[in-house]
């Protein structure tokens, strides 16, 4: 059973603070996604990681992926009050030639709050 | 936005009840999947459609059953509600297999 672990759970932060969340899993994924949410609202996807290595940042957030430690961390940089939320990740794990995937397992969440 | 929409955004059910949840894709999404999200927890994934049948199954009783209409349109039936049930559902859907899925903003089921 693929097991996907966030830590932390809970991350309070100051304004202008960097941090790192990560995101563990246990089995083989070449594909690796963050999401965004808000309360009572759905998922808002943030970036879509497709390789070993892969790297992409969007303003203050940054995220990568090592498949061999299956590994991804979501990187703030400069926290700024609007980007309080609750962050996911979710791992689509490798499947056989000629199957789908979009089958997530997701993470526990990191509550994100960032205060002045 | 994402053109993923979700009917209702409400619903109260009792136990025991049957509910019915609708998602309406873009035009050309031939695969849709199912999410079921608790409140205070990561989604957990129901089941997926491709191409109107059947593609794969989480840990789910057989009381959750779906469908895929060749209008990109989908229903996610819960049948003998349960007081656990009560969650966030989410569907999501994209273009092809192995393309990023897009979420609709979910319908919330109480179950009383």
């Amino acid at each position: 059973e693929l097991k996907v672990e966030q830590n932390p759970l809970f991350l309070s932060m100051q304004e202008g603070k960097n941090y790192t969340i990560y995101c563990n899993y246990s089995t083989t994924s070449d594909r690796l996604y963050w999401y965004r949410q808000d309360p009572g609202k759905s998922l808002e996807s943030l970036f879509v990681l497709l390789s070993n290595g892969a790297v992409k940042q969007e303003g203050r957030l940054m995220a990568s992926l090592d498949t061999k430690a299956r590994l991804s961390t979501l990187h703030i940089t400069a926290a700024v009050h609007d980007l309080s939320a609750t962050y996911f990740c979710a791992v689509d794990p490798t499947v056989p030639r000629g199957t789908s995937y979009g089958k997530l397992t997701f993470g526990q969440g990191t509550i994100l709050t960032v205060h002045p | 936005e994402t053109g993923v929409t979700q009917s209702p955004t409400h619903l109260i059910k009792t136990r025991g009840q049957q509910v019915t949840l609708r998602c309406s894709s873009q035009s050309g999404h031939n695969t849709v999947s199912w999410y079921q999200q608790a409140l205070g927890q990561g989604p957990q994934f129901i089941f997926q459609y491709y191409r109107e049948e059947e593609n794969g199954r989480g840990n789910f009783p057989p009381r959750f059953s779906g469908l895929q209409f060749p209008n990109y349109s989908s229903e996610l039936n819960v049948n003998a509600l349960e007081l656990d049930d009560s969650a966030l559902y989410l569907c999501a859907s994209s273009f092809d297999i192995k393309q990023p899925q897009h979420f609709g903003d979910g319908t919330r089921l109480s179950i009383l």
